[in-house]
């Protein structure tokens, strides 16, 4: 079973807009959160990371929230690009293997 | 510094044949990991290796097999293909296989098609 859920699975944004993206897990074992960008044809890049102990990290425009206790996460996308139309995947992990949510495909119109 | 990279880029294979992929990791990366993914859904762990151990296998049939080599590098094996081995094999590496410094840097893929 899928055991990360993510929505929308697909989202228009506006230039300069905010993108929002939400995951939601259940097996509290996992430990590691991360975010990937993949662009057609590409592997999928690490964008930004979080571990449960916070509940809030940014890296440039970047952010990610997470819920402990509510099992839930999400990524935050500022100021929105073009260049930014990807389809983007969060993945939880237990340790090791990551399990993947089935993409969100962000297109951000000028 | 090199990426993670993965050989061959594409490959067109029929029912029952085999098929190798390949991997290096990352320079200084002790560990890798294989992904299928499916047209339009995320990927699905298959193994990780770590110091030429298996540390960790997903839900594929035993048709899937890897091994690590010495200089950290991996090939990923599959035998007697099915139609629905169809798919983008990713190629993960990190420094370790756990704790804090486990992020995972992904090659650009192998894409199989199986006639």
């Amino acid at each position: 079973q899928q055991q990360v859920k993510q929505s929308p699975q697909s989202l228009i944004v506006q230039k300069g807009g905010i993108s929002i993206i939400n995951c939601a897990y259940e097996n509290t074992a996992f430990d590691y959160f991360p975010w990937y960008q993949q662009f057609p044809g590409k592997g999928p890049a690490l964008l930004i990371a979080i571990r449960p102990d916070v509940s809030e990290k940014k890296e440039g425009r970047f952010t990610i929230s997470f819920n402990k206790s509510a099992k839930q996460f999400s990524l935050h996308i500022m100021d929105s690009q073009p260049g930014d139309s990807a389809t983007y995947f969060c993945a939880a992990s237990p340790g090791y293997a990551l399990n993947f949510g089935k993409g969100t495909s962000l297109l951000v119109t000028p | 510094d090199a990426g993670v990279t993965q050989s061959p880029t594409h490959l067109i294979k029929t029912r029952g044949q085999q098929v190798t992929l390949r991997c290096s990791p990352i320079s200084g990366h002790k560990s890798v990991s294989w992904y299928q993914q499916v047209l339009g859904q995320g990927p699905q762990f298959i193994f990780q290796y770590y110091e030429k151990e298996e540390r960790g296998r997903g839900n594929f049939p035993d048709r899937f097999s890897a091994r690590q080599f010495p200089n950290y590098s991996s090939e990923l094996n599959v035998n007697a293909l099915l139609l629905g081995d169809s798919a983008l094999y990713l190629c993960a590496s990190s420094l370790d296989s756990n704790g804090g410094r486990w992020s995972q840097y992904f090659g650009p893929g192998t894409r199989l098609l199986v006639l």
